[in-house]
């Protein structure tokens, strides 16, 4: 069966901190990476997402993700965190041969500190 | 922007009550679906509708949930007895599945909670 493991539950970083949260995968065949955002009090918004090519992707707000097929990862990064990207973050693995199903990682909340 | 919408925005509910999640998907999109998260854990799926039949569902959709599309604007998801696990974070979502991109844009959820 299909999984989404997110490594780190709850990340705090000062403004102008490194990012970077970890996503791996469980799943043989060819599938599409998103990952989304859910900021306080709002819905969830996609960050940016893998379907084929490059597997650096960039995604809104500076934002970006590394496909790794060797390693079935799909880590998010950002080089300088603002106040403003306290939010949960949500890695999501679709299977592209299915009706669209997201599986879903746990989340990670992610605090930034003035 | 369009968006999704979702009603209500909270459900309170006594357990085996009926309740009725709506959600307004984007318009021309063709893929809809409900997802729930249940406090502390993981998005989960429930079911994907595309041309007015289930085209997939997850061991959660079991016979007391159903959806429809009862006219060409509202989604619904009907819970028909309620229990205390059913208390969630309930998300619908639509697509536009002839896009290469193919997102799925999220509503923002109804907060269905048993009592």
């Amino acid at each position: 069966a299909q999984s989404v493991s997110q490594h780190n539950h709850h990340v705090i970083l000062s403004e102008a901190a490194s990012l970077e949260l970890g996503c791996n995968y469980s799943y043989g065949g060819t599938v599409n990476l998103f990952w989304y955002v859910q900021y306080p009090g709002q819905h969830l918004q996609l960050l940016l997402k893998y379907f084929s090519g490059d597997p650096l992707v960039k995604g809104i707000k500076g934002f970006e993700a590394e496909f790794i097929k060797s390693k079935f990862s799909f880590n998010l990064r950002k080089p300088s965190v603002q106040w403003s990207d306290t939010a949960e973050y949500f890695c999501a693995v679709r299977s592209s041969s299915n009706t669209g199903k997201l599986i879903f990682g746990q989340g990670t909340t992610l605090q930034v500190k003035p | 922007e369009p968006e999704v919408t979702q009603t209500p925005s909270h459900q309170v509910t006594q357990m085996g009550q009926e309740v009725i999640l709506r959600c307004v998907p984007i318009s021309n999109h063709l893929y809809f679906y409900w997802y729930r998260q249940i406090l502390g854990q993981k998005v989960e799926f429930l079911v994907s509708f595309y041309n007015n039949e289930i085209s997939e569902k997850s061991e959660i959709f079991d016979d007391q949930f159903s959806v429809e599309r009862p006219d060409g604007s509202n989604f619904t998801l009907k819970i028909r007895s309620t229990k205390l696990e059913d208390s969630a974070m309930y998300f619908c979502a639509s697509s536009d599945w002839e896009r290469v991109t193919n997102e799925q844009f999220f509503g923002p959820g109804t907060r269905l909670t048993v009592l």
